[in-house]
């Protein structure tokens, strides 16, 4: 079954507004990545967090990390037309296994 | 200039038909991996590769094989026992291995018939 869930699947919103993507393991991650696809591409390497509630930003991304560092999140603020794109966490547990989550399609209307 | 090629973007093959995707990479990474996405899925693993002349099955390995007889390539064959092999096949490869970052190639388009 899905390791790793990622909510919401779809996400359209006007340019300007807020975004938030969640993914939810049911073991304990050793880290979590993020990576990005634009349409027609391929994932590209965004961040890795490794430590318990690490956040960490990058311009308008903020990234999360759990306590339990079962779940994470990724917050764009203000977004912009070049955010478009489906957004993909992927995680490590404990058992050496590594899976990514089924990601979150980012539609934004100028 | 560094990176990982695929080869060829698109590809399409008659049903019943073995075809063979490949995979470049001169990062000088240790570590290959192949993954198949389908519409509204994440990536899926298909094998990976963390040294030389070994590889390990991932999640969804059945109908599928690879070799890695060098550093540099990472093959990935689709037989004609996968059920369902139209789909986008993503290689990647990674300084270490599973849980490191990954570089991805571009792509194959596989389209069978």
């Amino acid at each position: 079954g899905q390791q790793v869930m990622q909510i919401p699947q779809y996400q359209h919103v006007q340019e300007g507004e807020d975004f938030t993507t969640y993914c939810n393991s049911s073991t304990t991650l050793s880290n979590i990545q993020w990576y990005k696809q634009r349409p027609g591409g391929h994932p590209v390497f965004l961040i890795q967090l490794v430590k318990s509630g690490e956040v960490k930003k990058q311009k308008r991304l903020t990234f999360q990390f759990g306590e339990a560092k079962k779940n994470s999140s990724l917050h764009i603020t203000a977004t912009q037309t070049t955010d478009v794109g489906t957004y993909f966490c992927a995680g490590r547990n404990n058992f050496n296994k590594f899976y990514f989550g089924s990601g979150t399609k980012l539609n934004v209307k100028p | 200039d560094g990176g990982i090629t695929q080869s060829p973007k698109y590809l399409f093959r008659k049903e019943g038909q073995n075809v063979t995707l490949s995979c470049e990479q001169n990062l000088n990474h240790d570590a290959m991996y192949w993954y198949r996405q389908d519409p509204g899925q994440g990536l899926r693993l298909i094998y990976y590769s963390q040294i030389v002349n070994d590889f390990q099955k991932g999640d969804i390995a059945e109908g599928y094989s690879v070799s890695r007889e060098k550093k540099e390539s990472f093959p990935l064959t689709v037989t004609s026992a996968q059920k369902n092999p139209t789909a986008f096949y993503l290689c990647a490869s990674s300084r270490g291995g599973l849980g490191n970052e990954q570089f991805f190639g571009p792509g194959t388009r596989l389209t069978v018939l």
